[in-house]
């Protein structure tokens, strides 16, 4: 299994950016895939998981009307659309694949920066 | 939402001791909590899924029990590589949470 982030960077508040993972090594269409972040020096935070077809998502209370995931399962590709972003949505964000929900093979990470 | 509370916050033992970590749920859970393991750089691993199922590759030394509101993991013998960061991780309701972490340093 293989899972690499990309699209993070420096970004000012109130700014978009628009997360990729490119996953490698399963069946992608058959798990659904989560975001997780780590804001600097603290713990993991679960931010959106969507569903294998892409039919059903679910959001963080702290992201929900600001973020969007969604999926390509011909690309085996998995994408995080980040509007509005804030200070305190700087963070690592992770790639994940799940199993019922426990994410169980992890990207290397993305970092996002939200500042002016 | 379910809040994870871990204990101890930092624990300090020594190579070949029993290390004993603890996760208690606000409200349960049922099975559906896992355990993770976070070194320096790297990103986490899953160590026990469905609190007592050992995720592929895991060493056996490495343990989880409980159901309900109140679960442990638990390394028999501490090898070098163990000390790391370690959070449990809910899957009962929406929103999935984590725990706040705990901390296993060397004595």
């Amino acid at each position: 299994v293989q899972l690499l982030e990309s699209g993070g960077g420096l970004v000012q508040p109130g700014g978009s950016l628009r997360l990729s993972c490119a996953a490698s090594g399963f069946i992608f269409s058959d798990h659904a895939m989560a975001w997780v972040r780590q804001a600097p020096g603290n713990g993991l935070e679960w931010v959106s998981t969507v569903s294998s077809t892409g039919d059903n998502t679910f959001y963080s209370d702290s992201v929900k009307g600001r973020f969007t995931i969604s999926r390509d399962n011909s690309k085996s590709a998995l994408y995080l659309q980040m509007n509005s972003l804030r200070a305190e949505d700087t963070a690592l964000y992770y790639c994940a694949k799940t199993a019922s929900n426990h994410p169980d093979y992890w990207g290397q990470g993305t970092l996002v920066t939200v500042s002016s | 939402e379910i809040v994870l509370t871990q204990s101890p916050a930092t624990l300090s033992l020594s190579p070949g001791e029993r290390a004993t970590l603890s996760c208690r749920a606000s409200q349960s859970v049922r099975s559906y909590l896992a355990w993770y393991q976070q070194k320096p750089g790297q990103a986490p691993r899953l160590l026990i899924y469905d609190a007592s199922n050992r995720a592929t590759g895991i060493p056996a030394r490495f343990s989880g029990s409980g159901s309900g509101t109140d679960f442990t993991l638990t390394i028999s013998s501490l090898e070098p590589e163990d000390f790391a960061v370690y959070y449990c991780q809910q899957r009962s309701s929406w929103p999935i949470t984590f725990g706040q972490g705990t901390r296993l340093q060397i004595k």
